[in-house]
């Protein structure tokens, strides 16, 4: 079974820091996720990576950065948070080829920003 | 880009049949899938669709129309542990972006006894 673990379930921190969201999967998966998750608003997309090193923006990029140093592990950095990235924060990862194999997602990590 | 409707919310008896509908409206289409989550925890992978036509697992069948950009979820023999958010999601036409998807705003569907 594939497994996509996320460093926290829930986290609260100040206006002005820098978070850090830790994602590890250990399916030797290519692609790798970040989404939001906001009641009316769905799942949207962050920032993805298709290989180590390589990040491409999504839908809501603004705000946020991303890590991919080693094939399992994708970190979503918030250099200077705000109330407005207080939210459910969902990793994913998934094969690089496309074809009917889905994303899988972690628990996510509920982020609180006060 | 992608735009992706379904309905907020649906509430069924338990052991009554329930069809969420999703519609989109891409600028490129490479299949579609369908994800459950229940409250607090992770979106879980129900079915995919990329050709026309319907596709059956168990009590779950999706369909999928690509001329009329439109997909639904069938939940047959509902039963309590059912109720949950019903997320489509539709895959970028674009190679480059992998395996990207494009989410609607999910289905919140309540099992009622």
């Amino acid at each position: 079974d594939v497994k996509v673990t996320q460093s926290s379930r829930y986290l609260v921190k100040r206006t002005g820091e820098k978070v850090f969201l830790e994602c590890v999967q250990d399916m030797d998966h290519e692609n790798m996720f970040w989404y939001r998750q906001d009641p009316g608003l769905g799942l949207r997309l962050i920032y993805f990576s298709y290989d180590v090193k390589m990040k491409e923006k999504g839908d809501i990029p603004e705000g946020y950065s991303v890590s991919r140093e080693k094939k399992e592990r994708f970190s979503l950095i918030l250099e200077s948070a705000s109330t407005n990235q207080t939210s459910m924060y969902l990793c994913a990862s998934s094969i690089r080829t496309v074809s009917d194999q889905p994303q899988h997602f972690g628990d996510g990590t509920r982020l609180s920003i006060l | 880009g992608q735009n992706i409707d379904q309905p907020t919310e649906m509430t069924a008896t338990e052991g009554a049949i329930v069809q969420i509908n999703c519609t989109y409206q891409t600028s490129g289409f490479n299949g579609l899938f369908w994800y459950q989550q229940h409250a607090g925890e992770a979106p879980t992978f129900l079915s995919y669709n990329v050709l026309d036509g319907l596709e059956e697992k168990g009590r779950f069948s999706s369909f999928l129309s690509r001329s009329k950009g439109y997909s639904y979820l069938l939940l047959k023999e509902l039963q309590m542990k059912d109720s949950a958010s019903y997320l489509c999601a539709v895959r970028d036409m674009n190679k480059a972006a992998g395996n990207k998807l494009t989410f609607g705003g999910g289905t919140r569907v309540l099992v009622k006894p």
